[in-house]
């Protein structure tokens, strides 16, 4: 897991509300990516930031939203409008331009009540 | 845009057995392939990768092969012991500068003592 962390480790949210999943890095990576992992299906990308106040949507990015206001965090959050969000979170960051090797946190799981 | 088929979705051996896992990728200008080993409730760590440069690459008990003209490239481990037993990603990264990778569905390896 290196130095990234996520949490919170399990969330359970009611249906309408929005949660946001925090992930914080100490290894001064300048990129970080959120992926969500469902059964069978692999890890799927749903944002990314290569630098401090910018971000680009993935593939799956309806119904999430991210910042990133300070290179070590990269807030995502899932909001009312994601209509399947129970699923397993992945944060994930690397250095920008020196490496292609991604360094994954933990992960959150959410389910959806 | 790039797709990774992954093959097989579960895989169990005998102790001391080798396994061996096949990834495909449609994107011929990719150029960095790495593998991800997946512990359960676990986020995914690097355990080897390869560039578009080089062939085959090994460590210790574990190679990865690479293919560019099948597009195809593979894992394979020897000597299995239990703790082997987990789920493994294989991915490939498009030619870009954001460093998005795109993962296979995955594999679950049983190792059986």
């Amino acid at each position: 897991d290196g130095g990234i962390t996520q949490s919170p480790k399990y969330l359970f949210r009611k249906e309408g509300q929005n949660v946001t999943l925090s992930c914080e890095q100490n290894l001064n990576h300048d990129a970080m990516y959120w992926y969500r992992q469902d059964p069978g299906q692999g890890l799927r990308l749903i944002y990314y930031s290569q630098i401090v106040n910018d971000f680009q949507k993935g593939d799956i990015a309806e119904g999430y939203s991210v910042s990133r206001e300070k290179k070590e965090s990269f807030p995502l959050t899932v909001t009312s409008a994601q209509k399947n969000p129970t699923a397993f979170y992945l944060c994930a960051s690397k250095e920008y331009g020196l490496t292609d090797t991604q360094y994954f946190g933990p992960g959150t799981r959410l389910t959806v009540l | 845009g790039e797709n990774v088929e992954q093959h097989p979705s579960t895989l169990s051996v005998q102790e001391g057995d080798s396994a061996v896992i096949k990834c495909t990728y449609s994107d011929s200008a990719s150029n960095y392939f790495p593998w991800y080993k997946q512990e359960l409730g676990k986020g995914p760590q690097l355990i080897i990768d390869i560039r578009s440069n080089v062939g085959e690459k090994k460590d210790q008990r574990i190679a990865v092969t690479l293919n560019k003209t099948a597009k195809h490239f593979s894992l394979h481990i020897t000597e299995t012991q239990p703790e082997d037993s987990a789920v493994y990603f294989c991915a490939a990264s498009p030619p870009s500068n954001t460093g998005k990778l795109i993962f296979g569905q995955g594999t679950t390896l049983q190792v059986k003592p």
